[in-house]
């Protein structure tokens, strides 16, 4: 069925370094594609999408890119911040509706 | 807008008793919500999907008697633990989805999350 595979362990860096996190999917046809955040103690909030291949999804600073010939949609940013501290899901859209999510990675940056 | 809100936030209660967790959208009607369980440090897990006025569609595995859920209205959804024992402890988290379109055009499969309620059960 439909999944989503992120990189595996946690993530530590430094502050104002840049972040990469893998993510590649198995689906039939192109789902829409997600990459949601959640702080601490909090649940998730919508970070950035794309619905159709080579759609770039933006905003706060990180980017992905739906590639549908790697099937994959890695999180990036250039220089993070110790706010960005939280772990981050890749989830992509099934064809019932529903979410289907990654493992998640916890990223940790340090000042 | 598009805010989703649960309660309580954090819950301590003694095995066999009953908990009852609210999922509210705040400013558009969900005519679907759905119902996440999460394990630290792992990812969400659904539960059961909800559509206003009917039975819930409960995932493979998951205890339809023991998770009971009510969407009786377009914007309340709740979920009961029943007998709750020590292994129900976790991190409940919903989410709901609306029509769509709107001012702010949303899409109508877009998730909202509620900020999750602790269950831990003594």
């Amino acid at each position: 069925g439909d999944s989503v595979t992120q990189m595996e362990g946690p993530v530590t860096l430094s502050e104002e370094a840049c972040l990469t996190i893998n993510c590649t999917y198995t689906a039939t046809g192109y789902p829409s594609l997600f990459w949601y955040v959640q702080y601490p103690g909090e649940g998730l909030q919508l970070l950035l999408k794309a619905t159709k291949a080579d759609d770039k999804g933006s905003n706060k600073g990180f980017e992905a890119t739906y590639r549908k010939e790697t099937t994959s949609f890695h999180l990036e940013k250039g220089s993070v911040q110790v706010s960005d501290s939280a772990v981050y899901f890749c989830a992509l859209l099934k064809g019932n509706n529903r979410l289907a999510f990654g493992k998640g990675n916890q990223v940790v940056v340090i000042p | 807008g598009a805010v989703v809100s649960q309660h309580p936030s954090r819950v301590i209660c003694k095995s066999g008793t009953s908990v009852k967790i609210e999922c509210r959208s705040l400013d558009f009607q969900a005519t679907t919500m759905f119902w996440y369980r999460q394990f630290p440090k792992q990812s969400l897990m659904l539960m059961a999907t909800s559509n206003e006025g009917s039975k819930a569609t409960y995932e493979q595995g998951v205890e339809k008697d023991k998770f009971l859920i009510n969407h009786a209205s377009l914007t309340l959804s709740t979920l009961t633990v029943t007998s709750a024992h020590p292994e129900d402890s976790s991190f409940y988290i919903c989410s709901a989805r609306g029509p769509g379109g709107g001012r702010a055009k949303v899409e109508f499969y877009e998730q909202f999350f509620g900020p999750g309620t602790r269950l831990t059960v003594l």
